[in-house]
């Protein structure tokens, strides 16, 4: 069935230093979105990309879909203690959504 | 506030017993899944219903069911409770089946078993 493994598992940065987690399927994707989850919450929709290279970005955080849409990636620039939390990427398959492993950001002060 | 609710929040029982966790998806949502999440893992993912029908099947065990009634909230039932069964039941709402929509998600149930 469809895999979709995220690296790295954690990450651990200094405040203002960069990030990036990668997403990577075992099938072609229709679309993939991101969700992040903050620490005793629930996971929350950040994005969607859709098309085969698309980049999309929210302030400091961008979002890539690859040209095979079987990855993609999210960095955030200058990190902040906001952005503590899991990033998931859920990636669309035949009918099924299926969600990453995650990545746990810890923010250094 | 994502607009679906879940309730209990909190659920403490023992080892064989059963319960309902229930899910009211966001206005105007006709999709319910079910996610479970253990201790710092990722979200598993347990079982899908599109106005009333399954839709789509994960890693759900035997022990455990579900069901979305006509008003479109659903129920998830967890039989002969065993102590791995102890996670984070999340329930998410979308608008359409084919996952080419945004989920939103409830603050979840803790279950807690002893």
């Amino acid at each position: 069935g469809q895999q979709v493994m995220q690296i790295p598992q954690y990450q651990h940065v200094q405040e203002g230093e960069d990030f990036t987690t990668y997403c990577n399927s075992s099938t072609t994707l229709s679309n993939i979105q991101w969700y992040k989850q903050r620490p005793g919450g629930h996971p929350v929709f950040l994005i969607q990309l859709v098309k085969s290279g698309e980049v999309k970005k929210q302030k400091r955080l961008t979002f890539q879909f690859g040209e095979a849409k079987k990855n993609s990636s999210l960095h955030i620039t200058a990190t902040q203690t906001t952005d503590v939390g899991t990033y998931f990427c859920a990636g669309r398959g035949y009918q099924k959504v299926t969600f990453g492993t995650g990545t746990k950001l810890q923010v250094i002060p | 506030d994502s607009g679906v609710t879940q309730t209990p929040k909190h659920l403490i029982t023992a080892t064989g017993q059963r319960v309902t966790l229930r899910c009211s998806p966001r206005s105007g949502d006709l999709s319910v899944y079910w996610y479970q999440q253990s201790l710092d893992q990722g979200l598993q993912f347990l079982i899908q219903y599109y106005n009333g029908e399954e839709r789509a099947k994960g890693n759900i065990l035997e022990r455990f069911s579900a069901q979305q009634f006509p008003d479109l909230h659903s129920e998830l039932n967890l039989s002969s409770l065993e102590l791995g069964d102890s996670a984070l039941y999340f329930c998410a709402s979308s608008q359409g089946w084919g996952g080419n929509q945004p989920q939103h998600f409830g603050d979840g149930t803790r279950l807690s078993i002893l």
